[in-house]
C-alpha cells in the first residue's frame, strides 16, 4: 500500500498570505496525484489532478507541483473561503490512498 | 450538470447489512469508473470499493474485502454498494464520486454523502 504523509497537519495562515502543504509518497505514485478541498459538513472537491492540472473551476492562486514521491499545493493568496481541510490522493496504485489531511485555518 | 444522489444509509446492527444507492444525472454513467470513498466521524477520506465502466471488474479496501460488493446498472444510471457483516467501524459517511475517466483517474465529482452508523 502506498503511504501518504501529508505536512503540516495544521497550518495557521493569514488572509492573503501565501499557504503550502506537502503530501509524500512511500512510493512513487509518477503524476498521479489528486488534491481535494473540504469545507465542514460538505463533500469534498477536486482542486488538482495530474499533479499539476486544474480542475474546472478552480481559480488560478491554486497550484500543483511535484512527481514522484514528493508534491506540493500551494495557495497563492489566502481567501477567506480557503480555509479548509487539504487531502491528497494517490491513484497510481491499488489501493487507491488518501493523506490525512492539513487543516488549513485563520491565523 | 453532474449530480450523484446517495441514499440507502441509517441505523444498524453489528452484523447486520445495508445497500447503498447512487443515482447518477448530467453525465453519460456507462463511459465513467466510478467509486465509493469514507469517512468516518471527524477522520479523514478512505477508498473503499471502485469499478471499471461495466462493471466487470472491481477493486476493493482490504477493511472491506469479502464483506462488501460495488455494483452497477447502466441501465439505471445507478451505483450500488452492498455492506454485509456491518461493524463498528464500519460507521462513516459514504460517499459515491466519479472518477474523471473511464480508465480510473481522480475524483472529479462526489454526492453529497449517506450516513452509516453501526451501533447496538
Amino acid at each position: 500500500e502506498v503511504v501518504m504523509t501529508q505536512s503540516p497537519a495544521t497550518l495557521s495562515v493569514s488572509p492573503g498570505e501565501r499557504a503550502t502543504v506537502s503530501c509524500r509518497a512511500s512510493q512513487s505514485v509518477s503524476s498521479s496525484l489528486a488534491w481535494y478541498q473540504q469545507k465542514p459538513g460538505q463533500a469534498p472537491r477536486l482542486l488538482i489532478y495530474g499533479a499539476s492540472t486544474r480542475a474546472t473551476g478552480i481559480p488560478a492562486r491554486f497550484s500543483g507541483s511535484g512527481s514522484g514521491t514528493e508534491f506540493t499545493l500551494t495557495i497563492s493568496s489566502l481567501q477567506s473561503e480557503d480555509f479548509a481541510v487539504y487531502y491528497c490522493h494517490q491513484y497510481s496504485n491499488w489501493p487507491l490512498t488518501f493523506g490525512g489531511g492539513t487543516k488549513v485555518e485563520i491565523k | 450538470e453532474v449530480q450523484l444522489l446517495e441514499s440507502g444509509g441509517g441505523l444498524v446492527q453489528p452484523g447486520g447489512s445495508l445497500r447503498l444507492s447512487c443515482a447518477a444525472s448530467g453525465f453519460t454513467f456507462s463511459s465513467y469508473a466510478m467509486a465509493w470513498v469514507r469517512q468516518a466521524p471527524g477522520k479523514g477520506l478512505e477508498w473503499v470499493s471502485a469499478t471499471t465502466t461495466s462493471g466487470g471488474s472491481t477493486f476493493y479496501a482490504d477493511s472491506v474485502k469479502g464483506r462488501f460488493t460495488i455494483s452497477r446498472d447502466n441501465s439505471k444510471n445507478t451505483l450500488y454498494l452492498q455492506m454485509n457483516s456491518l461493524r463498528d467501524e464500519d460507521t462513516a459517511v459514504y460517499y459515491c464520486a466519479k472518477r474523471i475517466s473511464s480508465s480510473g483517474g481522480s475524483f472529479d465529482y462526489w454526492g453529497q454523502g449517506t450516513l452509516v452508523t453501526v451501533s447496538s
